[in-house]
């Protein structure tokens, strides 16, 4: 069975304070591996999508990573701004022609000043 | 990215009634989905809405309960039919301009059921 799991559920960080949220995902052929911000009482906004092994990507002060068990999303030097949850979500083999997305269960990150 | 909009943000509805949630994207879109986000839950696809033909519905989710329309490109509806408690939650629509392309999502229906 497709599975993501997110690791910490919650995270508090001190502004300036580097750290990395985790996630593990077992499926069969991964497609995509897409990272999410959600704000309260909002939807989910749209950060990185990922596709292989070794890639990289960086917005701002977010930085994602992937390998073929996990992904990082590695937030540096963080700031009040930057407390959300935090979305991962795969995109199996299977579901390449519906476009399914499984979601885990998010990291709510709190930064505070 | 595309902009959308949804509709109702949110409502208070009584048991045994149907809400009929829409939402509108700015511009022509390939695929359109709707989740629901149970309270304190993640993302949970419900179906997938194929414009001229029924929707493709998730294991658990039926088309009597979550009717969904797409007429066009751009728009789409989700019906939440005969509701109960259970069915409180968010739902969300997504869209995509192809199956293996990120997902922008709109900002959300809040539905609580007394």
């Amino acid at each position: 069975e497709d599975q993501v799991t997110q690791s910490p559920e919650a995270l508090r960080l001190q502004e300036g304070e580097s750290s990395s949220l985790n996630c593990s995902y077992t499926v069969s052929g991964l497609r995509g591996l897409f990272w999410y911000r959600q704000d309260p009482g909002k939807g989910p906004e749209f950060l990185f999508t990922l596709y292989s092994a070794g890639e990289e990507k960086e917005k701002e002060r977010l930085k994602a990573t992937l390998t073929k068990k996990e992904s990082f999303l590695h937030i540096t030097a963080p700031k009040p701004e930057d407390s959300a949850t935090y979305l991962c979500a795969v995109q199996a083999g299977s579901s390449s022609n519906t476009g399914k997305l499984i979601f885990g269960q998010g990291t709510t990150l709190q930064v505070k000043p | 990215s595309a902009v959308i909009s949804q509709k109702p943000s949110r409502d208070i509805c009584q048991r045994g009634t149907s809400l009929t949630i829409q939402c509108q994207v700015d511009s022509q879109v390939t695929m359109m989905f709707w989740y629901r986000q149970q309270p304190g839950q993640s993302l949970t696809l419900i179906a997938t809405a194929n414009q001229g033909s029924e929707a493709t519905y998730e294991s658990g989710f039926v088309i009597d309960k979550f009717p969904i329309s797409r007429p066009n490109l751009t728009f789409s509806t989700l019906t939440v039919s005969n509701m109960s408690p259970e069915d409180s939650s968010i739902y969300l629509c997504s869209v995509a301009q192809g199956a293996s392309y990120e997902q922008y999502f709109g900002p959300g229906t809040r539905l609580t059921v007394t």
